[in-house]
């Protein structure tokens, strides 16, 4: 089954910590992207990647890190939490942005940072 | 810096009503796309649009799109139950002539809908 797999996804944490939220998917797509998703402001894109080893920032990318060494996997990284990133994150993949294609989403992850 | 708005924010109506759910971006798009989320769970994709003018429908959801008025339109008929949930447009900002697509997807607030019997 075509799909874009996040894990884990709730994970409750204390400032800090770092942690890592793992996204894969199994369409070969060449674009992914991470979103954060929080009331009243739609969702912002943190972090998206063209291709392997092509990533750059979206709207709201302070405090992230992502990475992206193989083209199934992009990983959001969260070197030192805080409360404000404190939030419902989702990727998301579509086969090439040079086809207009729609996003496919994960389920999301869930994340509370005390 | 490119804005989607989205109006209404939320919306509660009648089974049977027709409504219509407003997008508005603040730069130059020919690529517009609608995704639905139901409460608690992922988003899905509803219609891409990819120039002026394009309409789309599917059941009683019809999107259409107008790029000089920056505008794009989701329209629903004779609501039913099963559509409630929040609606999403996204638009895909325009890229410098010759650089190919970017890679930003920015979202509006989202439409909560609420269909009541």
């Amino acid at each position: 089954e075509a799909q874009v797999t996040q894990n884990p996804r709730y994970l409750i944490t204390v400032t800090g910590k770092k942690l890592t939220v793992t996204c894969s998917q199994n369409m070969n797509h060449e674009y992914m992207s991470w979103y954060r998703q929080d009331p009243g402001l739609g969702l912002r894109q943190i972090y998206y990647s063209m291709n392997v080893e092509v990533t750059d920032k979206g709207d709201v990318p302070e405090g992230y890190k992502v990475s992206r060494k193989e083209k199934r996997n992009f990983p959001l990284i969260l070197e030192s939490p805080s409360p404000n990133q404190t939030s419902l994150y989702f990727c998301a993949s579509s086969l090439s942005r040079s086809y207009n294609s729609p996003l496919h989403f994960g389920n999301g992850t869930r994340l509370t940072v005390t | 810096e490119l804005k989607v708005e989205q109006n209404p924010l939320f919306l509660s109506m009648q089974e049977g009503k027709n409504y219509t759910i407003y997008c508005n971006y603040s730069t130059t798009s020919d690529r517009l796309y609608w995704y639905r989320q139901d409460p608690g769970k992922s988003l899905e994709s509803l219609f891409v649009l990819l120039s002026n003018g394009a309409v789309k429908q599917e059941g009683r959801l019809m999107a259409s799109l107008d790029t000089k008025a920056r505008l794009s339109t989701l329209h629903i008929t004779a609501a039913v139950h099963d559509l409630s949930a929040t609606y999403f447009c996204a638009v895909d900002p325009w890229a410098p002539v010759g650089s190919g697509n970017t890679g930003k997807l920015i979202f509006g607030q989202g439409t909560t809908l609420q269909v009541k019997p």
